[in-house]
């Protein structure tokens, strides 16, 4: 069955980076894009980004622009979203999913269970 | 960048009732690319229809999707226990990909 697990949450300090894995399993991992969502406290979902696991290309909203880094590793079908010049907005759960169909961009139909990044000096 | 509105941003109801939910956007969503997403406290969204009107794999028949252009519904047929949580709609037309603020769906 298709699956995408996550870390566990992490504290960082202001300035600090976080890098989060999304190990995906029960699927060609090259051939459907993953995408990074947040969810700040209380608050709506928020995307941040979509990668291509087969070519490792990319495309970031324009907020995060400067700030984050997606990769893969095809040897491990692991995708990883990487924030830095973290600050306390960035309090947020972030999670990776799947889009539905091989299309950039498609509903979402595997999320993972989300990670807690808590940014707090 | 296309924004989407949610209304009502609260809804209280009863077990057996019906919900209704909308999501309109600032400009009309290409074909039609339109998700509805449920969330439970602690838990991941889960897809619950896709493409405005075609429910995702193993959603009950009492969630249907409609809708076109600008104006999308979700619609509860009947309210199960399980059903009360947060409901998301989200544009996937093109990028960037956008999501409504939420609709809470709470017991009455």
């Amino acid at each position: 069955q298709v699956q995408l697990v996550q870390s566990g949450a992490e504290v960082k300090k202001p300035g600090a980076s976080v890098k989060v894995p999304c190990k995906t399993s029960g699927y060609t991992f090259t051939s459907y894009y993953i995408h990074w969502v947040r969810q700040a406290p209380g608050q709506g979902l928020e995307w941040m980004g979509v990668i291509n696991p087969s070519g490792g290309s990319t495309n970031f909203a324009q907020k995060f622009q400067g700030r984050v880094t997606m990769t893969r590793d095809t040897s491990t079908s692991t995708v990883y979203m990487e924030l830095s010049s973290l600050r306390s907005e960035d309090t947020a759960v972030y999670y990776c999913a799947r889009v539905r169909s091989s299309s950039w961009y498609e509903a979402f139909d595997y999320w993972g269970q989300g990670t807690l990044v808590t940014v707090s000096s | 960048e296309i924004v989407l509105t949610q209304s009502p941003g609260t809804l209280s109801l009863s077990p057996g009732d019906r919900a209704t939910l909308s999501c309109r956007a600032s400009q009309s969503v290409s074909s039609n690319s339109l998700a509805w997403y449920q969330q439970k406290p602690g838990q991941a969204p889960r897809l619950l229809i896709y493409a405005a009107s075609s429910r995702a794999t193993g959603i009950p028949d009492r969630f249907s999707g409609s809708g076109s252009g600008r104006d999308f519904t979700l619609t509860i047929s009947r309210l199960e226990p399980e059903d009360f949580a947060v409901y998301s709609c989200q544009q996937h037309g093109g990028s960037p990909p956008t999501f409504g603020q939420g609709t809470k769906v709470e017991f009455k």
